[in-house]
């Protein structure tokens, strides 16, 4: 039972536009959504993260959206620059103090020169 | 300020065998958990460890079993290891209690071929 889905195995954009990421999730319990991102031969890396009491949180050129009721949050990139092409994870968990992840399936990104 | 390393890089075992991997947390942290990541899937979680004793688990057979040690270090043992126990193994450590315990540190991996 995939309780967190990324639909997108890949996604190309062009340099300079914006990378749009998204994220389905079908556990109403999960209160707490992260994004990391992952180069090949290296673990991945914290990027962004969203409480369940919030609808937007931003850092930099990375933005996260959450919508409760559709359970589904997105991770917007603008503008999207060559070092951002990887793998991104979208991840959940349950109640604070709870570090167990429950992590997608990924998504590669491509920036095109 | 060494981030969370991980030892052996790669690793060939057959069906059957017993394999330990290990894993040194980011310093200053307390809490270590282990993923596995199968080829095209995300990291699924395995169990973490806090206060050398196990403190969550997924699901996972008894087969897993892992330990941490005084110094927060810890090890993944598989044993009776199967072709589909091949995968990625991920270590990521974290400071419990704290605001930013989920955004939890990994090390590289280790890369475990069962033949």
């Amino acid at each position: 039972d995939q309780q967190v889905k990324q639909n997108s195995p890949s996604l190309s954009v062009q340099e300079g536009r914006i990378s749009i990421l998204n994220c389905d999730y079908t556990n109403s319990m999960f209160d707490y959504f992260l994004w990391y991102k992952k180069y090949p031969a290296e673990g991945p890396t914290f990027l962004i993260s969203i409480s369940s009491i919030k609808d937007k949180n931003e850092d930099g050129r990375f933005t996260v959206f959450l919508n409760k009721s559709a359970k589904h949050l997105s991770l917007h990139i603008v503008p999207s620059q060559p070092g951002d092409s990887a793998v991104y994870f979208c991840a959940a968990t349950i109640n604070f103090g709870n570090e167990k992840l429950t992590f997608g399936t990924g998504t590669r990104l491509t920036i095109i020169p | 300020d060494a981030g969370v390393t991980q030892s052996p890089t790669h690793l060939i075992k057959t069906r059957g065998q017993q394999v330990t991997l290990r894993c040194s947390p980011k310093s200053g942290h307390d809490t270590v958990s282990w993923y596995q990541q199968a080829l095209g899937q995300g990291p699924q979680f395995i169990f973490q460890y806090y206060e050398e004793e196990e403190r969550q688990r997924g699901n996972f057979p008894d087969r897993f079993s892992g330990h941490q040690f005084p110094n927060y270090s810890s090890e993944l043992n598989v044993n009776a290891l199967l072709l589909g126990d091949s995968a990625l193994y991920l270590c990521a450590s974290s400071l419990v209690g704290t605001a930013w315990a989920y955004e939890q540190y990994f090390g590289p991996g280790t890369r475990l071929t069962v033949t």
